[in-house]
């Protein structure tokens, strides 16, 4: 068990740009989600996949935010169009089954937007 | 709607002193609580959670956590702190119904040796 890993932990872009995050989550969990962390705030959610199929997305996850988890493995995040709103720490976290279990969080993928 | 509330943004104690950190939640319905610790450049980590049973929890580190369900508080505490402890915490709730967790804005524990 190598935990929940992210790539890259770093990413700065300029605005307008595309950016793709991915998520790699504890092997036998199918359960995987994405949260947002800005500065000074508790993470956010956005959305969550029980193996391939995305279950539910925040009112947070605008048009320009796509996630995917293809084969129910890893999963991406990609931003279109990047704003400096988008600036910040995005988690991914992953668990075995249903909402009392717990979730293990990734170290993040921090975003600054120039 | 649930949220949660954590109303200390920042606490310091010395070391060897005892902590409690407030937490209180708003949710219809039996809530799951869990208490996350978050250091500097390291994912956050669970610490204890309650969804069940008896409503005092123990977790890792020394630390427990009170569910009151008549004052909506699920408080954490430690009878006496290390310096390792200086990190933000986050108290989250989730429910039966829905698998995302609610994350308070967190308190950050500072720590004199």
């Amino acid at each position: 068990d190598t935990g929940v890993s992210q790539d890259p932990r770093h990413k700065i872009t300029k605005r307008g740009q595309n950016v793709t995050f991915r998520c790699d989550p504890i092997s036998e969990h199918n359960r995987l989600y994405w949260y947002r962390q800005t500065l000074g705030q508790g993470p956010e959610f956005l959305t969550y996949f029980q193996n391939e199929a995305q279950l539910e997305k925040s009112r947070l996850l605008s048009d320009r935010f796509s996630a995917e988890r293809p084969k129910g493995s890893f999963s991406t995040l990609e931003i279109q169009r990047t704003e400096q709103g988008d600036s910040a720490m995005y988690l991914c976290a992953s668990s075995l089954g249903r909402s009392h279990n717990e979730q293990f969080f990734g170290p993040g993928t921090r975003l600054t937007v120039l | 709607a649930q949220s949660v509330t954590q109303p200390d943004i920042h606490i310091t104690v010395s070391e060897g002193a005892s902590l409690e950190l407030r937490c209180n939640y708003s949710y219809g319905a039996t809530p799951y609580l869990f208490w996350y610790v978050q250091s500097p450049g390291q994912g956050l980590q669970l610490l204890l959670k309650y969804f069940s049973g008896d409503t005092l929890v123990q977790g890792i580190k020394g630390f427990e956590a009170e569910f009151k369900r008549s004052q909506s508080s699920f408080n954490l505490r430690k009878p006496s702190v290390h310096w390792s402890d200086a990190a933000e915490y986050f108290c989250a709730v989730g429910s039966y119904n829905t698998d995302k967790l609610i994350f308070g804005t967190g308190t950050r524990l500072q720590v004199f040796p």
